[in-house]
C-alpha cells in the first residue's frame, strides 16, 4: 500500500538558518503529495501542494518539487524564523477517477523549532 | 464562515464507557474523515464518508462507529472506551471534485483512564 517516510525528529535551529525536512514516498498511482503544518494546540493546515510530477508547491516562503524518479518531497526554507516552529506532515493522496477516494496518507511527522 | 468545528475539546472517561465526538462544517463539503493522532504515528484515518448517509472504515476502525445523517455533521463514536483510545482526534472535510486538499478542525483531546 500507500506509505510516507519523513525526516525523523526532533529538528533545531537557529533563526535564519536553512531548513530541509525530507519526505519519500511509495505509491502504486500517480499521488498528489502535500506539506501540512501543525502549529501547536491547532489542527493541521494546508502548506503547499503538488499534483504532478516536476512541479513546485511554494507558500510563505516553504517550497517543495515533486520528484517522481527519487520518490520524493522534500521541504525547503532559506530563512527560518521563530514562527515557523511547528510539526510538518507530509502526506500523500492517490489519485483516482472514482471520486470518493480522496484519502489521505500521513508521514510520522517532523517537530520542528527555532531558536531566536 | 467557521470551517470545521470539533466538540467537545477535552474529554476524560473511564474504561468502559461512552461517548460522541461531534464534527461540524459549514463549506458544504461532500467528504469528512476522522483521524486519530499518536505520538510518532501521524494521522491514521478511522473512518470516512462519501456524502450524507454514507460511511466506510479507514485504516484503523474497530472500537469506533460512525454517522453522517446530515452533511454537515459527521459525529465518531465509542461505545465501551478503552486506554488504547486516548489520543488526539481530528476530524477533517474535503470538497467533491476539489482536489484532495482536506481542511482539519482543531481537533479534541481524549483521556481514557
Amino acid at each position: 500500500g500507500d506509505s510516507v517516510t519523513q525526516m525523523e525528529g526532533p529538528v533545531t535551529l537557529s533563526e535564519e538558518a536553512f531548513l530541509t525536512i525530507n519526505c519519500t514516498y511509495t505509491a502504486t498511482g500517480y499521488p498528489s503529495l502535500f506539506w501540512y503544518v501543525q502549529y501547536p494546540g491547532e489542527g493541521l493546515q494546508l502548506l503547499l501542494k503538488a499534483t504532478k510530477a516536476d512541479d513546485k508547491g511554494s507558500n510563505k516562503g516553504f517550497e517543495a518539487t515533486y520528484r517522481k524518479e527519487t520518490t520524493s518531497f522534500h521541504l525547503e526554507k532559506g530563512s527560518v524564523q521563530v514562527s515557523d516552529s511547528a510539526v510538518y506532515f507530509c502526506a500523500l493522496s492517490e489519485s483516482s477517477s472514482n471520486f470518493g477516494n480522496e484519502k489521505l496518507t500521513f508521514g510520522t511527522g517532523t517537530r520542528l523549532t527555532i531558536i531566536p | 464562515n467557521a470551517g470545521v468545528t470539533q466538540t467537545p475539546k477535552f474529554r476524560v472517561l473511564k474504561t468502559g464507557q461512552s461517548m460522541t465526538l461531534l464534527c461540524a462544517q459549514d463549506m458544504n463539503h461532500e467528504y469528512m474523515y476522522w483521524y486519530r493522532q499518536d505520538p510518532g504515528m501521524g494521522l491514521r484515518l478511522i473512518h470516512y464518508s462519501v456524502g450524507e448517509g454514507t460511511t466506510a472504515k479507514g485504516e484503523v476502525p474497530d472500537g469506533y462507529n460512525v454517522s453522517r445523517l446530515k452533511k454537515q455533521n459527521f459525529l465518531l463514536g465509542l461505545e465501551s472506551a478503552a486506554p488504547s483510545q486516548t489520543s488526539v482526534y481530528f476530524c477533517a472535510s474535503c470538497r467533491l471534485a476539489g482536489g484532495p486538499e482536506q481542511f482539519f478542525g482543531p481537533g479534541t483531546r481524549l483521556t481514557v483512564l
